[in-house]
């Protein structure tokens, strides 16, 4: 069936390290692929997307291929701060607007 | 624009009450949907609706009913609270079609204890 499988947090770093939070999807179809953030105590903000097979989403410093042949849609930023502590959840879209999200990654960024 | 609301923020349910989890949006959005976030496990989908009038189960919808009379509401209710329906809830809401993939926007959420 459908999953998202995304690397089990957490994930201690300190600022200005380089950060990368792997994951790969089973799904049918060409779905759209997410990355939603979640601050402490918050609801979840989508950080960024891609609709089709070797497009790039990216926003805050943070950057996510779509790559088809790996059905993988990896996260990374090149230097983290301490504001980007979070979780971090990929996603796709299948059917719909219906999302099957991965199981999360909590990121703590140290100063 | 308050954009997506929950209300309440935490609540405390004994095991067999019921209650009705509020969820409403002001951006004229078709697509509502709930999901709740359990540890380890990310956000799953219980209920959903593309319309007023029109909802359907998600994957895991046992015992939480939804109905959606306007556009703007889409509440979740528990019949008999079950110490496994201790969570936190999200509403979310989007635009819809069929084609596009649109962006949903997340409310604060509501943190449920069942004792």
């Amino acid at each position: 069936g459908n999953s998202v499988t995304q690397m089990e947090g957490p994930v201690t770093l300190s600022e200005e390290a380089f950060l990368t939070i792997n994951c790969t999807y089973t799904a049918t179809g060409y779905p759209s692929l997410f990355w939603y953030v979640q601050y402490p105590g918050e609801g979840l903000q989508l950080l960024l997307k891609a609709t089709k097979a070797d497009d790039k989403g990216s926003n805050k410093g943070f950057e996510a291929t779509y790559r088809k042949e790996t059905t993988s849609f990896h996260l990374e930023k090149g230097s983290v701060q301490v504001s980007d502590s979070a979780v971090y959840f990929c996603a796709f879209s299948g059917a719909g607007n219906k999302l099957t999200f991965g199981g999360g990654t909590r990121v703590l960024v140290k100063p | 624009n308050a954009g997506v609301t929950q209300t309440p923020k935490f609540q405390v349910l004994k095991t067999g009450q019921s209650m009705t989890l509020q969820c409403a949006q002001d951006m004229n959005h078709e697509y509502m949907s709930w999901y709740r976030q359990d540890p380890g496990m990310g956000l799953r989908l219980i209920h959903y609706s593309v319309g007023a009038g029109i909802t359907d189960q998600g994957e895991v919808p046992n015992g939480y009913n939804v109905s959606r009379s306007t556009t703007e509401d889409f509440p979740l209710r528990l019949l008999s609270a079950a110490p496994s329906q201790t969570s936190v809830y999200f509403c979310a809401s989007s635009y819809s079609d069929r084609v596009l993939t649109y962006e949903q926007y997340f409310g604060p959420g509501t943190r449920l204890t069942v004792t």
